[in-house]
C-alpha cells in the first residue's frame, strides 16, 4: 500500500519562497506510479492542481501558477517536492501531494494527509 | 481549460433520502471524469472512477452515471457518515486536471 505524506514550514511570509515535500513509502518513486501532482486547497475552497511530475522529470504545470511553482524529484530520498516563489496570502492553503493508481494516469485514489501552509503579509 | 460546474452548491437531506449531484464539462472528456468524497480536515477520498465504476470498499449505495458532458453521482440511500463535501474531477487531460467546485451535502 503506498502512502504519501507531505511535509513543510507550516507558515510563510509574502513574498518568500515556499517549499514542500512529498515523502512516498511502500513503494518506489521511480517505478510505482505513472507520474505524482501537487494540488491545493484554499480555505473553504475547492480543489486546485498545481502541476504534475513524471519521474523522467518532465513536468506539467496549471497555466495560473506556472511562472512561480517547480516540482522536482529526489529519487535517493524516495521524495518529490514543490517550490512556490513569491508567495502571496493567496497561496495560503492545504497543499496535497497524490498520484493515480492506475497505469493510466487517471484515478487518484492515493493521497496524503495535506499540510498547511499559511502566508502572512 | 476543460471547466466542471457543480450543482448543486449546497444540499440538505436526511438519512434515508436519495440524492443526486450534477458534473457538467464544458467539452467531452471521453468518460474520464471521477468522484471523490471529503469530509473536513481530511484528504479526498475516490469514490467512483470513469464515470461509473464503484472504487473497491465503496459502499453499493454509491453510484455513477453520465457521459459526454454531464455526469451524476446518486447516493440511494443517505447514511450518516455520507455527510461531507463531494467534488468531480476530469482526467480526461492528464496529466493535468481540473475540479468542480464542490457539493456540500448537509444535515
Amino acid at each position: 500500500q503506498l502512502q504519501l505524506q507531505e511535509s513543510g514550514p507550516g507558515r510563510a511570509k509574502s513574498s518568500e519562497t515556499l517549499s514542500l515535500t512529498c515523502a512516498v513509502s511502500g513503494g518506489s518513486i521511480s517505478t510505482s506510479r505513472f507520474y505524482w501532482v501537487w494540488i491545493r486547497q484554499s480555505p473553504g475552497k475547492g480543489l486546485e492542481w498545481i502541476g504534475s511530475l513524471y519521474y523522467s522529470g518532465t513536468t506539467y504545470y496549471n497555466p495560473s501558477l506556472k511562472n512561480r511553482v517547480t516540482i522536482s524529484v529526489d529519487s535517493s530520498k524516495n521524495q518529490f517536492s514543490l517550490t512556490v516563489k513569491s508567495v502571496t496570502v493567496a497561496d495560503t492553503a492545504v497543499y496535497f501531494c497524490a498520484s493515480p493508481s492506475d497505469s493510466g494516469g487517471y484515478f487518484f485514489d492515493d493521497w496524503g494527509q495535506g499540510t498547511l501552509v499559511t502566508v502572512s503579509s | 481549460d476543460i471547466q466542471l460546474t457543480q450543482s448543486p452548491s449546497s444540499l440538505s437531506a436526511s438519512v434515508g433520502d436519495r440524492v443526486t449531484i450534477t458534473c457538467r464539462t464544458s467539452e467531452s472528456i471521453n468518460g474520464l471524469l471521477n468522484w471523490l468524497q471529503q469530509k473536513p480536515r481530511e484528504a479526498p477520498k475516490l469514490l467512483i472512477y470513469a464515470a461509473s465504476s464503484l472504487h473497491s470498499g465503496v459502499p453499493s449505495r454509491f453510484s455513477g452515471s453520465g457521459s459526454g458532458t454531464e455526469f451524476t453521482l446518486t447516493i440511494s440511500s443517505l447514511q450518516p457518515e455520507d455527510f461531507a463535501t463531494y467534488f468531480c474531477q476530469q482526467t480526461y487531460t492528464s496529466p493535468a486536471m481540473t475540479f468542480g467546485q464542490g457539493t456540500r451535502l448537509e444535515t
